[in-house]
């Protein structure tokens, strides 16, 4: 059974770097995707009465996905020798506090699937001075 | 503007059956799969459809289908239990992004 889980400050200041980590177990983040497909790592967000928006998802291998709106400020990474990935998003604001889940994301994108599968139980990021 | 278009909210009795639409496009769901999701309270969100198939765990009383740019999730014999809110999602090709629905909350 595949768990993954969020770490990281639940407070950053306006204008700094949210810096997030989702630690995954009961699947080798290195050995579980190849050129046709399979588990990557995303993250979504919700902000508070809000309903949820991808952030961007990231492949082991380097193939990365990422929601227009906010790429500009995002950054995946895969850490695989820790079998955990990592999302750090720049210059934040008040619009950035939500709760922030990480994912994993089933993507064979010959077969047109694009699949959300195991979730984290989120962690809450305040964007306050 | 969500590219994916749900109900609000959508009621039911115990026992019900009751179907959620997910309404879309030929950019989305007329070409790739859609997944389903089920968040209570605001807790972490939890995969009730995955295409077609039903993860471990969720009953057989869910079910999905598709016709053109339009999913359906279909909940067989309502329990109390299913009350939460509802997400489908699936990729954009024009915007070359997942993209999700605004949800539908399910009251039983």
């Amino acid at each position: 059974q595949v768990q993954v889980q969020e770490s990281g400050p639940g407070l950053v200041r306006p204008s700094e770097t949210l810096s997030l980590t989702c630690s995954v177990s009961g699947l080798s983040i290195s050995e579980s995707y190849s050129s046709s497909g399979g588990s990557c790592w995303g993250w979504i967000r919700q902000a508070p009465g809000r309903g949820l928006e991808w952030i961007g998802t990231i492949c082991h291998g380097g193939t990365t996905y990422n929601n227009p709106s906010l790429r500009s400020r995002v950054t995946l990474s895969i850490d695989a020798s820790k079998n955990r990935f990592s999302l750090t998003l720049t210059s934040v604001t008040a619009a950035d506090t939500a709760a922030y889940y990480c994912a994993r994301d089933s993507i064979y994108p010959y077969d047109g699937l694009y699949l959300l599968d195991d979730w984290g139980q989120g962690t809450l990021v305040t964007v306050s001075s | 503007q969500s590219a994916l278009t749900q109900e609000a909210s959508v009621s039911g009795t115990v026992g019900q059956k009751v179907t959620l639409s997910c309404a879309g496009s030929s950019n989305n769901i007329g070409n790739y799969a859609v997944g389903w999701y089920r968040q209570i309270s605001h807790g972490g969100p939890k995969t009730v459809m995955f295409g077609n198939s039903l993860p471990s765990g969720i009953p057989d009383r869910f079910s999905a289908s598709k016709s053109g740019t339009t999913a359906f999730l279909t909940i067989s014999g309502l329990q109390p239990e299913d009350e939460a809110d509802y997400y489908c999602s699936t990729w954009d090709y024009s915007l070359n992004a997942r993209v999700f629905g605004a949800g539908t909350n399910l009251t039983v």
